[in-house]
């Protein structure tokens, strides 16, 4: 069964913090793990999208890793900000091209 | 570039009504996909298409959900009749290569 596992469900922190949301997931023949984020009655934005044959990828302040071997990816959030409160999710896509998701972490940065 | 289309935003009906919801994908994406995502959840796939044609439709509802896809671009997504556990947000999104996926505001739907 295709499973992708959140932790923690829920994250507050104070404004500057360095923050760190994990994913697993219990495919291992990925093509690519996604990260993104969602605010509340909005769609989902990508974030990161990391390839298989990729360790990780960085945008601004984010940072995400992917581990194949152990079913893992971590989102790295330095320096955090009010405007980073959402929601975020984490998503593979395995061989049947579907996306495959998370329940999401929902993450409170406070000033 | 103008992103994933969905209307409308927002629609309140009742248990047994019917409703239909509209996606336009990004021009020239091939692959559209509906997600249904209930509150507290992540978002779970009802439908891929790739053009006019279905790829997977294996978690769709098919005796109450219906999409279709005319000429390869718009599609719609209809429930009749619908349910109490149909209240959601359904998300549509789009592909142009099979992997990065766009994804529009969605359609947050109550039922009473």
């Amino acid at each position: 069964k295709q499973e992708v596992t959140q932790i923690p469900a829920a994250l507050s922190v104070p404004e500057g913090e360095n923050l760190v949301l994990n994913c697993s997931f219990t495919d291992s023949a990925i093509y690519n793990l996604q990260w993104f984020r969602q605010d509340p009655g909005k769609g989902l934005t990508s974030l990161l999208l990391i390839q298989s044959s990729q360790r990780e990828q960085t945008s601004g302040r984010l940072n995400a890793s992917l581990d194949k071997s152990s079913g893992r990816s971590t989102l790295y959030i330095a320096a955090s900000q009010p405007g980073d409160s959402a929601t975020y999710l984490c998503a593979y896509q395995g061989g049947s091209e579907k996306l495959v998701f998370g329940k999401g972490t929902k993450l409170t940065v406070n000033p | 570039e103008a992103g994933v289309a969905q209307s409308p935003r927002y629609k309140i009906i009742e248990k047994r009504q019917s409703v239909a919801f509209w996606c336009n994908p990004i021009s020239g994406h091939a692959t559209l996909y509906w997600y249904q995502q209930i509150l507290g959840q992540g978002p779970k796939l009802l439908i891929q298409f790739q053009n006019n044609g279905v790829v997977d439709d294996s978690q769709l509802p098919k005796d109450r959900f219906s999409a279709e896809r005319l000429k390869g671009v718009d599609s719609t997504l209809k429930i009749q009749p619908a349910k109490l556990e149909d209240s959601a947000v359904y998300l549509c999104a789009s592909s142009l290569d099979l992997y990065e996926q766009y994804f529009g505001p969605g359609t947050r739907l109550t039922v009473t």
